[in-house]
């Protein structure tokens, strides 16, 4: 099975930097995905990690450590649109098991 | 334009009765795939389909039923045996239906209210 855990809510301000952690313990391991998450809506796809290091696509960045469990995903220069969930994936076993997801919420 | 179609957005129903949520792709992906989502929780999944005819269990499959019998079309019904069907479902589709894990690309949703 999965176990994949990332911190409830977090809170920066316009402009800031947050970085949302994502831990995981999985049977099998076929890469790591990040989905955004808007309240009511769909989750979109943000990014994918099957390697180990940091992707970056403009403001938002995906970090992954295979050996560490561990991922992270960077977003720079928050801006108010920024506030939603933020979904950690994990692939394996031909489907994708999620975190419960981050709360971020973008201050003036 | 292609991409994933749910129906309809809201759907109330009194408990006791089945209903059946549409989903439709138009990107030729093979696999399928239905997940629940409740407050404060992630997506969990209740079935997924790799290709035409063939569909899995999910983690909490116990009360629901879906069928592919073509590829573009995926519906699930909650069925009266679901103790606690009040939830956000939601469709995704993927490429393919292999071991590796695709991107999957998310319907809009069905907001089901039992009453």
């Amino acid at each position: 099975g999965q176990n994949i855990d990332q911190p409830t809510e977090m809170t920066a301000t316009e402009g800031a930097i947050v970085q949302i952690n994502c831990t995981y313990q999985t049977s099998g391991f076929n890469g790591l995905f990040w989905y955004q998450q808007h309240a009511g809506e769909a989750p979109t796809f943000l990014s994918y990690n099957v390697l180990d290091g940091l992707e970056e696509k403009g403001r938002f960045s995906s970090f992954l450590s295979r050996s560490k469990g561990y991922s992270y995903l960077l977003l720079k220069e928050l801006q108010m649109k920024d506030s939603a969930s933020y979904l950690c994936a994990v692939g394996g076993d031909y489907k994708l098991s999620f975190g419960a997801g981050t709360t971020v919420t973008v201050r003036a | 334009d292609g991409g994933i179609t749910q129906s309809p957005k809201y759907l109330f129903r009194k408990e006791g009765q089945n209903v059946t949520l549409s989903c439709e792709q138009n990107l030729n992906h093979d696999a399928m795939y239905w997940y629940r989502q409740d407050p404060g929780q992630g997506l969990r999944l209740i079935y997924y389909s790799q290709i035409v005819n063939d569909f899995q269990k999910g983690d909490i499959a116990e009360g629901y039923s879906v069928s592919r019998e073509k590829k573009e079309s995926f519906p699930l019904t909650v069925t009266s045996a679901q103790k606690n069907p009040t939830a956000f479902y939601l469709c995704a589709s993927g490429p393919s239906g292999g071991a590796l894990a695709d991107t999957q690309y998310f319907g809009p949703g069905t907001r089901l209210t039992v009453l």
